[in-house]
Protein backbone atom coordinates (compact mmCIF):
# COMPACT_ATOMS: atom_id res chain seq x y z
CA UNK A 1 0.00 0.00 0.00
CA UNK A 2 1.04 3.39 -0.73
CA UNK A 3 2.47 5.17 2.12
CA UNK A 4 4.53 8.63 3.27
CA UNK A 5 6.88 9.32 5.84
CA UNK A 6 7.39 12.59 7.17
CA UNK A 7 10.47 11.58 9.67
CA UNK A 8 10.61 15.20 11.57
CA UNK A 9 7.51 15.76 13.91
CA UNK A 10 8.82 19.30 15.08
CA UNK A 11 11.46 22.19 12.62
CA UNK A 12 12.45 24.94 14.43
CA UNK A 13 13.76 27.96 11.93
CA UNK A 14 15.26 31.00 12.36
CA UNK A 15 12.79 33.98 10.52
CA UNK A 16 14.62 34.19 7.09
CA UNK A 17 16.68 31.24 7.21
CA UNK A 18 16.61 28.52 4.46
CA UNK A 19 13.64 25.50 5.09
CA UNK A 20 13.96 21.80 4.23
CA UNK A 21 10.89 19.42 5.15
CA UNK A 22 11.47 16.15 4.41
CA UNK A 23 8.68 13.50 2.85
CA UNK A 24 9.44 9.64 1.82
CA UNK A 25 7.16 7.82 -0.08
CA UNK A 26 6.22 3.86 -0.86
CA UNK A 27 4.70 3.73 -4.06
CA UNK A 28 4.21 1.14 -6.71
CA UNK A 29 3.92 3.27 -9.46
CA UNK A 30 5.21 7.26 -10.76
CA UNK A 31 4.00 8.65 -8.18
CA UNK A 32 1.88 11.64 -7.84
CA UNK A 33 2.62 13.81 -5.06
CA UNK A 34 1.42 16.96 -3.04
CA UNK A 35 2.61 19.06 -0.03
CA UNK A 36 -0.59 20.92 1.83
CA UNK A 37 0.15 23.26 4.75
CA UNK A 38 -2.53 23.74 7.49
CA UNK A 39 -2.14 26.97 9.55
CA UNK A 40 -3.83 26.81 12.66
CA UNK A 41 -7.83 26.75 12.57
CA UNK A 42 -7.63 26.08 8.87
CA UNK A 43 -8.00 23.50 6.28
CA UNK A 44 -5.17 22.32 4.48
CA UNK A 45 -4.30 24.59 1.48
CA UNK A 46 -2.22 22.77 -1.53
CA UNK A 47 1.26 23.92 -1.78
CA UNK A 48 2.16 22.33 -4.53
CA UNK A 49 2.13 19.13 -6.56
CA UNK A 50 3.67 16.67 -8.78
CA UNK A 51 2.62 14.53 -11.16
CA UNK A 52 4.99 14.16 -13.67
CA UNK A 53 7.93 15.71 -15.82
CA UNK A 54 10.58 18.65 -14.31
CA UNK A 55 10.98 16.91 -10.95
CA UNK A 56 11.56 20.34 -9.33
CA UNK A 57 8.22 21.67 -8.85
CA UNK A 58 7.34 25.19 -7.80
CA UNK A 59 4.60 26.38 -5.78
CA UNK A 60 2.34 29.19 -3.62
CA UNK A 61 4.51 31.14 -1.53
CA UNK A 62 7.21 30.47 -2.66
CA UNK A 63 7.84 26.88 -2.15
CA UNK A 64 9.52 24.25 -3.82
CA UNK A 65 9.79 21.15 -3.92
CA UNK A 66 12.33 18.52 -5.57
CA UNK A 67 11.05 14.71 -6.73
CA UNK A 68 13.94 12.69 -6.23
CA UNK A 69 12.93 8.95 -7.65
CA UNK A 70 16.67 7.56 -6.31
CA UNK A 71 15.78 8.44 -2.79
CA UNK A 72 11.96 8.19 -2.93
CA UNK A 73 11.62 11.49 -1.49
CA UNK A 74 9.91 14.60 -1.85
CA UNK A 75 11.25 17.68 0.23
CA UNK A 76 9.41 20.82 0.47
CA UNK A 77 11.82 24.24 0.40
CA UNK A 78 11.32 27.42 0.93
CA UNK A 79 15.16 29.82 1.04
CA UNK A 80 13.75 32.33 3.17
CA UNK A 81 11.48 31.74 6.07
CA UNK A 82 8.64 34.40 6.90
CA UNK A 83 7.07 33.91 10.24
CA UNK A 84 3.68 33.65 8.86
CA UNK A 85 5.11 29.87 7.47
CA UNK A 86 4.49 28.79 11.05
CA UNK A 87 2.04 26.15 10.51
CA UNK A 88 1.60 22.27 10.32
CA UNK A 89 2.68 20.88 6.71
CA UNK A 90 1.43 17.33 5.23
CA UNK A 91 2.88 15.34 2.24
CA UNK A 92 0.08 12.91 0.49
CA UNK A 93 0.20 10.36 -2.00
CA UNK A 94 -3.17 9.19 -3.70
CA UNK A 95 -4.98 6.50 -2.15
CA UNK A 96 -7.00 5.85 -4.88
CA UNK A 97 -10.45 6.31 -4.34
CA UNK A 98 -9.48 6.90 -0.99
CA UNK A 99 -8.45 10.31 -2.02
CA UNK A 100 -5.33 10.91 -0.14
CA UNK A 101 -2.88 9.17 1.95
CA UNK A 102 -1.03 11.66 4.49
CA UNK A 103 2.03 11.78 6.19
CA UNK A 104 1.87 12.64 10.06
CA UNK A 105 2.70 16.19 9.50
CA UNK A 106 5.73 18.73 10.29
CA UNK A 107 5.64 21.50 12.59
CA UNK A 108 7.15 24.19 11.50
CA UNK A 109 8.39 26.49 14.54
CA UNK A 110 9.93 30.06 13.49
CA UNK A 111 12.16 31.72 15.58
CA UNK A 112 12.12 35.59 15.36
CA UNK B 1 -11.04 30.51 0.29
CA UNK B 2 -11.34 26.86 -0.77
CA UNK B 3 -14.90 27.23 -2.18
CA UNK B 4 -15.57 24.18 0.60
CA UNK B 5 -17.85 25.55 3.30
CA UNK B 6 -18.42 23.48 6.73
CA UNK B 7 -21.33 23.79 9.12
CA UNK B 8 -20.88 24.15 12.24
CA UNK B 9 -17.29 25.13 12.87
CA UNK B 10 -17.66 24.36 16.50
CA UNK B 11 -19.94 21.75 18.27
CA UNK B 12 -19.87 20.78 21.83
CA UNK B 13 -22.24 17.65 22.95
CA UNK B 14 -22.48 15.04 25.69
CA UNK B 15 -21.30 11.06 25.12
CA UNK B 16 -24.35 9.19 24.23
CA UNK B 17 -25.70 12.09 21.88
CA UNK B 18 -25.95 12.44 18.01
CA UNK B 19 -24.80 15.28 15.95
CA UNK B 20 -24.77 15.96 12.06
CA UNK B 21 -21.70 18.01 10.37
CA UNK B 22 -22.44 19.64 7.02
CA UNK B 23 -20.43 20.34 4.19
CA UNK B 24 -21.09 21.46 0.87
CA UNK B 25 -18.22 21.11 -2.10
CA UNK B 26 -16.74 23.64 -3.90
CA UNK B 27 -18.43 24.62 -6.94
CA UNK B 28 -18.08 21.55 -9.74
CA UNK B 29 -16.54 19.45 -7.80
CA UNK B 30 -18.26 16.15 -7.58
CA UNK B 31 -16.54 13.84 -5.04
CA UNK B 32 -16.66 14.50 -1.10
CA UNK B 33 -14.48 13.53 1.40
CA UNK B 34 -14.55 13.07 5.17
CA UNK B 35 -11.41 13.07 6.98
CA UNK B 36 -10.93 12.96 11.23
CA UNK B 37 -7.88 14.73 12.55
CA UNK B 38 -6.34 14.08 16.07
CA UNK B 39 -3.31 14.56 17.85
CA UNK B 40 -2.67 10.49 18.19
CA UNK B 41 -4.38 9.72 14.63
CA UNK B 42 -3.16 12.65 12.73
CA UNK B 43 -5.68 12.91 9.42
CA UNK B 44 -7.85 9.57 9.02
CA UNK B 45 -9.85 9.18 5.89
CA UNK B 46 -13.31 8.29 6.96
CA UNK B 47 -15.55 7.89 3.52
CA UNK B 48 -15.59 9.50 -0.32
CA UNK B 49 -18.72 9.88 -2.20
CA UNK B 50 -18.79 10.76 -6.08
CA UNK B 51 -22.00 12.40 -7.47
CA UNK B 52 -23.81 10.92 -4.90
CA UNK B 53 -22.77 7.36 -4.48
CA UNK B 54 -20.38 6.18 -2.08
CA UNK B 55 -17.01 5.26 -3.31
CA UNK B 56 -14.31 4.13 -0.68
CA UNK B 57 -14.82 3.95 2.93
CA UNK B 58 -11.54 4.00 5.52
CA UNK B 59 -11.25 4.04 9.23
CA UNK B 60 -14.86 4.62 9.49
CA UNK B 61 -17.03 3.37 13.09
CA UNK B 62 -20.19 1.96 12.26
CA UNK B 63 -21.67 4.46 14.98
CA UNK B 64 -20.81 7.14 11.69
CA UNK B 65 -22.20 7.48 8.36
CA UNK B 66 -22.72 10.01 5.92
CA UNK B 67 -24.49 10.65 2.54
CA UNK B 68 -23.66 12.75 -0.44
CA UNK B 69 -27.39 14.50 -1.24
CA UNK B 70 -28.29 15.37 -5.43
CA UNK B 71 -27.23 19.11 -4.71
CA UNK B 72 -23.93 17.54 -3.94
CA UNK B 73 -23.34 18.81 -0.45
CA UNK B 74 -22.60 16.10 2.61
CA UNK B 75 -23.56 15.07 5.59
CA UNK B 76 -21.99 13.28 8.24
CA UNK B 77 -23.64 11.48 10.81
CA UNK B 78 -22.11 10.56 14.32
CA UNK B 79 -24.09 8.68 16.90
CA UNK B 80 -23.73 7.38 20.27
CA UNK B 81 -21.05 9.88 20.85
CA UNK B 82 -17.63 8.92 22.99
CA UNK B 83 -15.02 10.88 24.36
CA UNK B 84 -12.98 9.86 21.88
CA UNK B 85 -14.68 11.25 18.79
CA UNK B 86 -13.55 14.42 20.16
CA UNK B 87 -11.64 15.61 16.92
CA UNK B 88 -11.96 18.05 13.91
CA UNK B 89 -13.60 17.02 10.91
CA UNK B 90 -12.56 17.65 7.65
CA UNK B 91 -14.83 17.79 4.11
CA UNK B 92 -12.61 18.00 1.01
CA UNK B 93 -13.69 18.23 -2.35
CA UNK B 94 -12.18 17.14 -5.96
CA UNK B 95 -13.29 17.58 -9.41
CA UNK B 96 -12.94 13.61 -10.27
CA UNK B 97 -12.71 10.37 -7.86
CA UNK B 98 -9.46 9.91 -7.86
CA UNK B 99 -7.58 11.32 -5.75
CA UNK B 100 -4.28 11.33 -7.80
CA UNK B 101 -6.29 13.36 -11.04
CA UNK B 102 -7.43 16.19 -9.16
CA UNK B 103 -6.74 18.04 -5.69
CA UNK B 104 -8.74 17.73 -2.86
CA UNK B 105 -9.83 21.41 -1.94
CA UNK B 106 -10.32 21.48 2.09
CA UNK B 107 -12.79 22.79 4.27
CA UNK B 108 -11.96 24.79 7.50
CA UNK B 109 -13.64 21.42 9.30
CA UNK B 110 -15.54 21.25 12.36
CA UNK B 111 -14.33 21.30 15.99
CA UNK B 112 -16.39 18.29 17.53
CA UNK B 113 -16.30 18.10 21.62
CA UNK B 114 -17.83 15.45 23.38
CA UNK B 115 -17.94 15.70 26.99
Amino acid sequence: AQSVTQPDIHITVSEGASLELRCNYSYGATPYLFWYVQSPGQGLQLLLKYFSGDTLVQGIKGFEAEFKRSQSSFNLRKPSVHWSDAAEYFCAVPGGADGLTFGKGTHLIIQP
Amino acid sequence: DSGVTQTPKHLITATGQRVTLRCSPRSGDLSVYWYQQSLDQGLQFLIQYYNGEERAKGNILERFSAQQFPDLHSELNLSSLELGDSALYFCASSLTDMGGDSPLHFGNGTRLTVT
